[in-house]
């Protein structure tokens, strides 16, 4: 089986600080996904890679950065965290990237900014 | 850029009724239309998928249909039971392949 972990379940952080979300890998995936879920706004992409040191912004990666030095670990680094920044995290891996395929999840971190 | 549309939001049913959930998607190139299910503290998890140039696809007591010139799909449960109740997303996954664009998910509630 396809496993995701993410470094954390629940984060509590206070504003202005840098923030570290970790994810992790093990089934060898090319693509890895940063998404942020809020109620009623669904999944929202923020940051993906297709490759070792690759990154594509998503569709709101205002505020977030991230990186891959390792094909199985993907990154997300909140550099200033802000109040607005409290959600839940979800990281996804899936297969190479011209095939469509499943996204495979993590359990998510729920960060809290205070 | 891909826009998906996803209804209802809320959708409450009996236990053993049929519970159906509608997705529409802008991008004409969209050629792979997944859905996912969420349980209470997990992440989102596979359920079915269907590619474009197939209009149905069935697994058990869950369906999913496409129609390609409307740009619609949708999920179809069957014999609802209590451990359906969970967050639904569609999503549509487009030319540019690896990026999909996700539904802002419907919450489905089974009623014993």
């Amino acid at each position: 089986d396809v496993k995701v972990t993410q470094s954390s379940r629940y984060l509590v952080k206070r504003t202005g600080e840098k923030v570290f979300l970790e994810c992790v890998q093990d089934m060898d995936h090319e693509n890895m996904f940063w998404y942020r879920q809020d109620p009623g706004l669904g999944l929202r992409l923020i940051y993906f890679s297709y490759d070792v040191k690759m990154k594509e912004k998503g569709d709101i990666p205002e505020g977030y950065s991230v990186s891959r030095e390792k094909k199985e670990r993907f990154s997300l680094i909140l550099e200033s965290a802000s109040t607005n920044q409290t959600s839940m995290y979800l990281c996804a891996s899936s297969p190479y990237l011209r095939a469509y395929n499943e996204q495979f999840f993590g359990p998510g971190t729920r960060l809290t900014v205070l | 850029g891909e826009n998906v549309e996803q209804h209802p939001s809320t959708l409450s049913v009996q236990e053993g009724d049929s519970a159906v959930i509608k997705c529409t998607y802008s991008d004409s190139a969209s050629n792979y239309f997944p859905w996912y299910k969420q349980e209470l503290g997990k992440g989102p998890q596979l359920i079915i998928d269907i590619r474009s140039n197939v209009g149905e696809k069935k697994d058990q007591r869950i369906a999913v249909t496409l129609n390609k010139t409307a740009k619609h799909f949708s999920l179809h449960i069957t014999e609802t039971q209590p451990e359906d109740s969970a967050v639904y997303f569609c999503a549509a996954l487009g030319a540019n392949a690896g990026k999909s664009t996700f539904g802002d998910g419907t919450t489905l509630t089974v009623k014993p």
